[in-house]
């Protein structure tokens, strides 16, 4: 069975300090993982978006990471604000040679950053 | 900017009472996505449409409808709402392949 499993399951840290969300996976065949935040009310964006071939992607203080062997990415933020403060969701694509390809969503990472 | 647009942010129904969801995108993408996200769960997939054709995951319960007038818009069609149906109603999109998936912002519905 496909599914992606994110922990922890929430985290609170304070402004500026910096942290690691991890992201285990099953879901084979592979076709790409990313990474998404999701604030209270919204829907996600996404942040960051890897193949197989990729070890690690950032975009801005996010930094993803990706080890395909072991089927385990994790999400490192540098220098927290308090808008991070949100859900951060794991989704893992399966490949389907061309088609609507599936998404398979982790539950997320509640985090919280406080002042 | 090319985006997915859902309106209403927030949807208030009675129960019973028909209520449609619309999704519009200027990305030119050619599937279109529903998704049910209830409070702190993962979405979950509804239905999608590859181009015109509609494609209904097995567990989606028949009070749910959709359709894709034109490659911009996309509905959501809730024929009887109930209490358990109140969630955040995702509009996604994506080209073949799943490649450029963007999420709307969202529609809150409320059933009273």
């Amino acid at each position: 069975k496909n599914q992606v499993e994110q922990s922890p399951q929430s985290l609170i840290i304070l402004e500026g300090k910096n942290c690691t969300l991890q992201c285990n996976y099953t879901v084979s065949p592979f076709s790409n993982l990313r990474w998404y935040k999701q604030d209270t009310g919204r829907g996600p964006v996404s942040l960051t978006i890897m193949t197989f071939s990729e070890n690690t992607k950032s975009n801005g203080r996010y930094t993803a990471t990706l080890d395909a062997d072991t089927k385990q990415s994790s999400l490192h933020i540098t220098a927290s604000q308090l808008s991070d403060s949100a859900s951060y969701i794991c989704v893992v694509t399966l490949y389907s040679g061309g088609g609507a390809d599936g998404l398979t969503f982790g539950k997320g990472t509640h985090l919280i950053i406080q002042p | 900017d090319a985006m997915v647009i859902q309106n209403p942010r927030y949807q208030v129904t009675q129960f019973g009472k028909p209520v449609t969801l619309s999704c519009s995108q200027t990305l030119n993408h050619n599937v279109m996505y529903w998704y049910q996200q209830k409070s702190s769960q993962a979405p979950k997939l509804l239905f999608h449409y590859y181009d015109k054709d509609f494609n209904n995951e097995a567990d989606t319960p028949d009070n749910f409808q959709s359709r894709r007038p034109n490659t911009s818009f996309c509905f959501l069609d809730i024929r009887s709402p109930g209490l358990g149906d109140a969630a955040m109603y995702l509009c996604a999109t994506s080209r073949a392949g799943g490649y450029g998936y963007t999420f709307g912002s969202g529609t809150r519905l409320t059933v009273v």
